[in-house]
């Protein structure tokens, strides 16, 4: 069956602080992991990873995939109170599936001043 | 970028009623909409895919009798909850992704969610 894990599932952290979010899947024929963060509301985008060792970076985030590890890291440094929020890593099998995600359990992140 | 909508953010109803909840694709095609529904603290768990214009493909578990699925447009899908009671209450999120825009990606846009209390 395939699935999605996140670790660590909750974090709390004071501001100023770098966060290294993990998460591994297992997925038949795997193409692409994503990154989203989820406040209040819906889930909004981060990240695209589909190649291995490529880092990908927005500000004061990054990501990177490792197809060999079956895994993926998030990383956000200086952290700030406004980065409180739950990250969703979510796989997406082969295209034939209709691009259906499978999302991991989330990692909670709780930024103190 | 490209924005889904939903409607309504929020809904209170009683045992027993029906709730219609509609997602909307404003500024591209939707090929494909996902409804999701989201426990306090825990992550979306897929309830179904549906493709315009076609039946709806439920996960292993979701009951299509209970949640009904419209894709009738490429701008609109509706999920409706028959017959709701409290344990349907969730938050209920929808994606809308469109092949060309997304390049053949899994990239998906998320509405805002609607959270469905049943009394």
């Amino acid at each position: 069956e395939d699935k999605v894990v996140q670790s660590p599932l909750s974090l709390v952290v004071h501001e100023g602080d770098t966060v290294t979010l993990n998460c591994s899947y297992e997925v038949t024929n795997f193409r692409s992991l994503l990154w989203y963060k989820q406040e209040k509301k819906a889930p909004t985008f981060l990240f695209m990873l589909t190649s291995s060792g490529i880092e990908k970076k927005s500000g004061r985030l990054s990501s990177i995939l490792d197809k060999k590890e079956l895994s993926s890291i998030l990383n956000i440094t200086a952290t700030q109170t406004g980065d409180s929020a739950i990250y969703l890593c979510a796989v997406g099998p082969v295209y034939n599936q209709g691009g259906k995600l499978i999302f991991g359990q989330g990692t909670e992140l709780s930024v103190k001043p | 970028g490209a924005v889904v909508s939903q409607h309504p953010s929020r809904v209170i109803c009683k045992s027993g009623t029906s709730v219609k909840i509609e997602c909307r694709s404003l500024d591209f095609q939707a090929t494909t909409m996902f409804w999701y529904r989201q426990f306090p603290k825990q992550s979306l768990m897929l309830m179904a895919t549906s493709n315009e214009g076609s039946k709806a493909t439920y996960e292993q578990g979701v009951e299509k009798d209970k949640f009904l699925i419209n894709h009738a447009s490429l701008t609109l899908s509706t999920l409706t909850v028959t017959s709701a009671h409290p344990e349907d209450s969730s938050f209920y999120i929808c994606s809308a992704r469109d092949y060309l825009l997304a390049g053949g990606s899994h990239e998906q846009f998320f509405g805002p969610g609607t959270r469905l209390t049943v009394l």
